[in-house]
């Protein structure tokens, strides 16, 4: 079952943020957000990830609404090299030892960034 | 070097082979991955393993068979592979944070 959904594809002006939203209605307390991308065949590569706050790295943040049903991922200046499936996926952490998490990967957005 | 390192590459094989697809990891995690990717339908998990003694079947592991030899190697068979076994897996291991961390792929055709 899926626990997110995604729109499946967006478009997005080079050197532009691309925002892109997340739906989560069903998120349980003890699970984070996560957001990894995959550039063409390549194996996903880990964004960022967050639990209510908002967070920032050196690829993107990422917003979480207050009732944590929605995020959405933003990549402030968008380059070619952005274009990806990027997903959203909710779990729980590891050390909450909630037994068998693990990652399930859905769909995804397809971005492309548009020169 | 890259941390997660998947051989081989690409294979093409014959019906009713036995192939096996090895997965080996320098980041020292203990958690570890075989996903498989088919066009338009994302990343489906077929094993996981949380360490060395521990095997769990994923949502698509008919007709798959793991083996976890050591934390940093974890192997997957098809023992009679079929047509509809073409795809593109990929490895994984995650840290305490759930962070996963992936292989570059294996292309595998079966003919």
């Amino acid at each position: 079952d899926a626990k997110t959904t995604q729109p499946p594809s967006m478009d997005c002006a080079e050197g532009r943020a691309a925002n892109l939203p997340c739906n989560h209605s069903t998120i349980s307390g003890n699970e984070y957000v996560y957001w990894y991308r995959q550039i063409h065949s390549q194996g996903p590569q880990y964004i960022i990830h967050g639990l209510k706050n908002n967070e920032t790295n050196e690829m993107a943040s990422l917003i979480i609404t207050e009732d944590r049903k929605s995020s959405t991922l933003i990549l402030p200046h968008a380059t070619l090299r952005d274009t990806a499936v990027y997903y959203c996926i909710v779990s729980p952490l590891i050390i909450s030892n909630f037994g068998n998490e693990k990652l399930t990967f859905g769909t995804g957005t397809r971005l492309t960034i548009i020169p | 070097d890259a941390d997660v390192t998947q051989t081989p590459r690409n294979r093409i094989t014959k019906t009713g082979k036995r192939i096996m697809l090895e997965c080996s990891q320098t980041k020292g995690h203990d958690r570890m991955y075989w996903y498989r990717q088919d066009p338009g339908l994302g990343l489906r998990l077929i094993y996981y393993s949380f360490d060395v003694k521990d095997i769990n079947k994923g949502e698509i592991s008919d007709g798959y068979s793991v083996s976890r030899q050591a934390q940093a190697k974890f192997s997957l068979s098809l023992e009679s592979a079929i047509p509809n076994q073409t795809a593109l897996y990929f490895c994984a291991t995650s840290d305490y944070n759930d962070r996963a961390f992936f292989g570059q792929g294996t292309r595998l055709t079966v003919v």
